[in-house]
């Protein structure tokens, strides 16, 4: 268990409808990680927040928006959703932002499927 | 964020030494070299992590050459249960997965 708590585990949509996925980092970690990975393909990485502030950003699309709240959970929302949205749904922590040893500990995704 | 290059893929039989080795020829000065595990529709899971010549833990060793340039991850005596995608990443910015290696351990 690496501390990253993610929810829901499941969840199946329909097209044009609109999600929320939600992560508890582990206690102590100020960054958020969001990853998406498709059947088969790699973990694309698609935004950061540091304690509360968007740190960086990946190949996040329009119709996706995230937030990191005061308690520093993050939320991060899915709209107009698509059949290629349908992925598995990363969430991770890290204590720092930026320092480059620092280690990163991912929750066990939220599968997302767009009908 | 320093571009990484390692196999697509490997195979290799239980109870061998596997080596896998990455290539990240503008590793900066700072840059950690750290290495991921990934079971199939699991989240990614820290293995092990260096900044320079060896380090070992109970899962698996990480060597590095003095000019950084590269690293090799070393599973001992690989069981089936070691079949898995292994990411290395050096760097941090955006934290970028590339494709991994898909290690296959074969009975």
């Amino acid at each position: 268990d690496s501390g990253v708590t993610q929810t829901p585990k499941h969840l199946i949509t329909a097209t044009g409808q609109r999600v929320t996925l939600r992560c508890s980092p582990r206690s102590g970690d100020l960054s958020v990680y969001w990853y998406q990975q498709s059947l088969d393909q790699g973990l694309q990485f698609l935004i950061q927040y540091y304690n509360g502030e968007e740190r960086a950003k990946g190949n996040i699309l329009e119709r996706f928006s995230a937030q990191q709240f005061p308690d520093l959970h993050s939320e991060l929302n899915l709209s107009s959703l698509e059949l290629g949205d349908s992925a598995l749904y990363f969430c991770a922590s890290s204590v720092a932002g930026g320092d480059s040893g620092n280690t990163i500990y991912f929750g066990e995704g939220s599968w997302l499927t767009v009908v | 964020l320093a571009k990484t290059t390692q196999p697509i893929s490997m195979d290799s039989y239980e109870g061998q030494e596997v080596n896998i080795t990455c290539s990240h020829n503008n590793i900066a000065t700072n840059d950690y070299i750290t290495w991921y595990q990934q079971f199939p529709s699991q989240g990614p899971r820290f293995i092990i992590q260096g900044y320079k010549t060896k380090v070992t833990n109970e899962v698996a060793s990480l060597f590095i050459p003095a000019d950084r340039k590269s690293s090799t991850l070393s599973l001992p005596r690989v069981s089936l249960s070691d079949t898995a995608v292994y990411y290395c990443l050096v760097g941090y910015q955006k934290v970028t997965f590339g494709t991994g290696t898909k290690l296959q351990v074969i009975p």
